[in-house]
């Protein structure tokens, strides 16, 4: 059960697009359309952003988009803005009933 | 409104045990798969159990495996996570999360493991 590999930081300026990574192996990311991603503020609870790799839950920015390529999945955030500086953590399904995190991506606006 | 209320962390040494409860409202509880993630200070989130509709089907994470065990009532709305043979490195904020996409999350109950 290792962690799904998130780079530790990113960053952008406001009006740009960018994209956190959540790699794993063909066991997990890749063998499942059951990658999420959250979005946790300091001292915060965490908030579902994106499901099954590409759905995002209603009232969730249209900025917000999800994608899945091997075993890699992507968070891309386009138009981005202050309120977006938060930790993203990318889930995803490993079989056997298990489910792994990844160790998250601190995403700083600059 | 949908809500998931987690209670009983605490204060708890070394070799000790502690039980956790997730109580949920504003939704049909038993129609849901159930998570307990926790989060260690500064740390990022980690995936600890998960638990089917009516309890027949339970994971675990390798590091409570043998140690922690998820279950549910669903006469009474509410998960749990008995959680025995603590150690240091279990100190976290606990979250219970609602379905397979965790929709749906606590506010977290803090454990503490030290002598």
């Amino acid at each position: 059960q290792s962690a799904l590999t998130q780079p530790a930081s990113v960053s952008g300026s406001p009006g740009q697009s960018i994209t956190i990574s959540c790699t794993g192996t063909s066991s997990d990311v890749g063998n499942y359309n059951l990658v999420s991603w959250y979005q946790q503020y300091p001292g915060k609870v965490p908030k579902l952003m994106i499901y099954e790799v590409t759905k995002r839950p209603s009232g969730v920015s249209y900025r917000f988009s999800g994608s899945k390529s091997g075993n890699t999945a992507s968070l891309t955030i386009s138009g981005l803005q202050a309120e977006d500086e938060a930790d993203y953590y990318c889930c995803s399904y490993v079989g056997g009933n298990i489910w792994v995190f990844g160790g998250g991506t601190k995403l700083t606006v600059l | 409104e949908v809500q998931l209320v987690e209670s009983g962390g605490g204060l708890v040494q070394p070799g000790g045990s502690l039980r956790l409860s997730c109580a949920a409202s504003g939704f049909t509880f038993s129609s849901y798969w159930i998570h307990w993630v926790r989060q260690a200070p500064g740390r990022g989130l980690v995936w600890v159990s998960r638990i089917n509709y009516d309890g027949s089907l339970t994971g675990y994470a390798d590091s409570v495996k043998g140690r922690f065990t998820i279950s549910r009532d669903n006469a009474k709305n509410t998960l749990y996570l008995q959680m025995n043979s603590l150690r240091a490195e279990d100190t976290a904020v606990y979250y219970c999360a609602r379905a397979d996409n965790m929709d749906v999350w606590g506010q977290g109950t803090t454990v503490t493991v030290s002598s």
